[in-house]
Order: structure tokens, then sequence, then C-alpha cells
């Protein structure tokens, strides 16, 4: 069966720490991994992975992919309180929808 | 552009009663899926469309659920007869692609509560 396993599930720091997602996968006709942050609503975009070792940057976030070893990282440096969220990891199949982790509930506290 | 429209945002009903959430994608997008979230399950998919036509309902999780999409620009979820397990944040998403996730634009969610 398809999966997608995030941990930890939930993550509380201080303002200005340095925090690691994680994401792992086990799925058929593999094509991508994204990110994506939820704060009270709707799931919002924060990254797309398709080649292992190539790390994408957005600020003070960024994430690499390893499809060796089935699973990516997501880094958020120097945190603010405005990185409090959920944090989605879901991963793109050949002829089928997302499929998405559990997510990584992130507090920051001030 | 308003985004994917999902109406009502909240919905609080008793059990056995008949719940329809309903969502308008973005204008000229050819996918449309709802997911289920909850804290135990995360992100579920329950059923996606492509061109109005559904394509995977695998994710419905019993005959009481049923979606429809009468054209490029509605679809309801339907649940007959609601259950307190059926309490959840209902999302609808609409995408340009089915793969590639980038372009998936979710709602921003129904809050379905049955007592």
């Amino acid at each position: 069966e398809d999966k997608v396993v995030q941990s930890p599930l939930s993550l509380v720091v201080h303002e200005g720490d340095t925090v690691t997602l994680n994401c792992s996968y086990e799925v058929t006709n593999f094509r991508s991994l994204l990110w994506y942050k939820q704060e009270k609503k709707a799931p919002t975009f924060l990254f797309m992975l398709t080649s292992s070792g190539i790390e994408k940057k957005s600020g003070r976030l960024s994430s690499i992919l390893d499809k060796k070893e089935l699973f990516s990282i997501l880094n958020i440096t120097a945190t603010q309180t405005g990185d409090s969220a959920i944090y989605l990891c879901a991963v793109s199949q050949a002829g089928t929808a997302l499929i998405f982790g559990k997510g990584t509930t992130l507090s920051v506290s001030s | 552009d308003a985004g994917v429209i999902q109406s009502p945002r909240h919905e609080v009903t008793e059990m056995g009663q008949e719940v329809t959430l309903r969502c308008k994608p973005i204008s000229g997008h050819d996918y449309l899926f709802w997911y289920r979230q909850t804290m135990m399950r995360g992100l579920e998919l329950l059923i996606y469309f492509n061109n109005n036509v559904p394509i995977d309902d695998s994710g419905m999780p019993e005959d009481r659920f049923s979606a429809k999409m009468p054209n490029a620009s509605f679809s309801t979820l339907k649940i007959q007869p609601s259950e307190p397990r059926d309490s959840a944040v209902y999302f609808c998403a609409s995408s340009l692609a089915r793969g590639t996730g980038m372009s998936y634009t979710f709602g921003s969610g129904t809050r379905l509560t049955v007592v």
C-alpha cells in the first residue's frame, strides 16, 4: 500500500531555533514530492522536489529529496511565531492524485 | 480570481441527517478533488474528477457518501445518513494537472460536525 509518513507529528520550539521536519514515502510510480503549509485554513504550496540532492530554498525554508532512501526533509532556520502551522508532505504518482502524510504540527513560542 | 469556493464553511447536523457540501473550482481547471482531514488520519483523498467525470472514488468510505460534478463549475459531496464519525474538515481542490501538485488550489474547507 502506498504511504507517506511524517515525523515528528508535533514539535514545540522557541523563536530563533532551527527545525527539521521529516517525510518518508513508499509509493509506486513516484513523480515528485511536495511540501505544503497549512495555517488555519487551506494548505498552501511551498516546494516541489523531483530530483535527488537538489535543494530548494525560499527565505528561511529549504528542502531536499533523497530518492534512493525515499525521504525528504524540510528545514526552517531562525523560526518565527508566524511559522506555527501544520506542514504537510505529499507525493505525486503517475496516474493518481496526491497522497498526503498526516502532517507535522509546529508550534513556535516567543 | 476568487479561488476555489466551498460552502458552507461550517455545518453542524444531527446523526442521520443528510449533508451536502458544495464546491466551485477555479475556472479552467479540469481536475477536481475532494479530501477529508482528521487528526487521526490526516488528509485523505475521497474522490477526484477529470472533465466532470469521476476517475477514482476508491477513497469514498462507504455507500453513504456520494459525489457529483454536473458541470465544470460545480461539484457536491453528499453524506446520507450522516454519522458522528463523519465529523472532519472536507476540502475541495482543483488543478490544471493531476500529477504535479503545484497547481492544486484548495478551498477553505467545510468543517462538519455530526452530533
